[in-house]
């Protein structure tokens, strides 16, 4: 265990639901991160939080809304999915403070398996 | 901008065999290089980085990583597979956002399958 997990496990829904992904670590980090895992395609970094706030957003569609409420908690608020955006995704953390540190290391989540039908 | 490339999706060895998943890396600066595992439905597991120091970095599981600055090259290696080292290998640079935390880009992964 890494020591970030990741709710709910396996998610199905269609193209007119609203359901939320939910990470949480425990690792006294600060920075947590999303990204998207597609078939044959490199990893896809969707967003950062360090210290609660959004430090880059890297050009999602707007139906994906992340929040990050505390530290050791990251949602991603999903809406209006289309089937292209079935993927795992992805949660990690690093240590991450002001300025960055040279040495961090990002712990992932074993991620949500998204189908949109 | 940083980028890695791992120029094979798929490398097959034997049990018992060396093997070696290659990484090359393309950066301005100081590279920042780390080396992550992937089983089936799991999420990344960090095996290895490189930050500053010995070229031979070693890892989780009997792992190491050969960085060499003349060939931007970071290949990862281990002097005997195990059949569980089949997994799906990632190379990956570091840049740091100026508002906290880290980016990294990943390479497009290789398919590791080692058979008895």
């Amino acid at each position: 265990e890494t020591g970030v997990t990741q709710t709910p496990r396996h998610l199905v829904m269609g193209m007119t639901n609203k359901k939320s992904l939910k990470c949480e670590q425990h690792l006294g980090h600060n920075a947590m991160y999303w990204y998207k895992q597609s078939a044959k395609k490199p990893l896809e970094l969707m967003f950062v939080y360090s210290l609660e706030e959004r430090v880059e957003n890297n050009s999602v569609p707007s139906r994906f809304s992340p929040e990050c409420p505390n530290s050791s908690h990251l949602f991603l608020h999903l809406h209006t999915l289309q089937p292209e955006d079935s993927a795992l995704y992805l949660c990690a953390s690093s240590r991450g403070t002001s300025g960055g540190r040279a040495t961090d290391t990002q712990y992932f989540g074993p991620g949500t398996r998204l189908t949109v039908l | 901008a940083q980028s890695v490339a791992q120029p094979e999706d798929q490398v097959n060895v034997a049990e018992g065999n060396p093997l070696t998943v290659k990484c090359t890396y393309s950066v301005s600066g100081n590279p920042y290089l780390f080396w992550y595992v992937q089983y089936p439905n799991r999420g990344l597991q960090f095996l290895l980085k490189y930050i500053t120091g010995d070229n031979l970095v070693k890892g989780s599981y009997g792992f190491e990583a050969e960085f060499n600055k003349s060939q931007t090259s970071f290949h990862l290696k281990k002097p005997s597979a195990l059949v569980s080292d089949s997994a799906l290998y990632f190379c990956a640079v570091r840049s740091i956002l100026t508002g906290g935390g880290n980016k990294l880009t990943f390479g497009t992964g290789t398919q590791l399958k080692v058979e008895l």
